[in-house]
């Protein structure tokens, strides 16, 4: 398997701007979590999916932010408008279980650096 | 209020040196503790993971030990590699009315030959 697939790697974006992350998980993990990343605040849960249903989004900033996934195969986390406060390391990963159902183990993608100017 | 606290914060060894970082938690109630490495402009990794029940585990070279009384863990690194180098961040999930999960700031650790 080639692991969580995030895309892109890399985005630069105009403040006001609609930005979209994709995230490809594992084959058969029935759990998926987008994380963020930033040097003042550290890694935080944003938001995740079992079996394709969002089951906590407490961790979303604002309703500028909104994530999917539509399919097993699929998630996009949108921020719609971007603004400079945003630029962040965005983390897919995904798991077996999830919260709730003891140990699991989670697998990260390379994530997408995000800068918005 | 639910936090994890990593120390030190940075920290920088001669290869071949033993180390030990810190992470304290005052999670209640407690589920479980992950010990992640975090190499540069790369996700992060899971070294162990712990329930309450569990006082250490091993990961090769990386033992974590766990005291769910004192609320403290560590991360030990035995004979340190220049692969070593990364941050290292413990990563604590507890049960309230839905299963959460709190990162540590983490600690970045730099080897030097």
């Amino acid at each position: 398997d080639a692991g969580v697939i995030q895309s892109p790697r890399h985005e630069v974006t105009e403040m006001g701007q609609e930005v979209t992350l994709r995230c490809k998980p594992i084959s058969g993990h029935d759990y998926l979590f987008w994380y963020r990343q930033t040097m003042m605040r550290g890694l935080e849960l944003l938001i995740y999916f079992n079996n394709n249903v969002p089951i906590d989004d407490s961790g979303m900033p604002e309703d500028r932010f909104s994530a999917k996934m539509p399919n097993a195969s699929f998630s996009t986390l949108k921020i719609q408008p971007s603004e400079p406060r945003d630029s962040a390391v965005y983390f897919c990963a995904s798991s077996l279980r999830g919260p709730g159902q003891g140990i699991y183990e989670q697998y990260f993608g390379p994530g997408t650096r995000l800068t918005v100017t | 209020k639910n936090q994890v606290e990593q120390s030190p914060q940075s920290l920088i060894i001669l290869e071949g040196k033993n180390c030990t970082l810190q992470c304290n938690y005052t999670v209640s109630p407690f589920s479980n503790l992950r010990w992640y490495k975090q190499d540069t402009g790369r996700g992060p990794v899971s070294l162990t993971i712990m329930t309450f029940s569990e006082n250490t585990k091993s990961n090769g070279r990386y033992t974590a030990t766990l005291d769910a009384d004192t609320k403290q863990s560590s991360l030990h690194i035995t004979a340190s590699q220049l692969s070593d180098s990364a941050s290292y961040i413990c990563v604590v999930t507890f049960y309230s009315s839905a299963s959460k999960i709190i990162f540590g700031s983490g600690t970045r650790l730099s080897i030097r030959p």
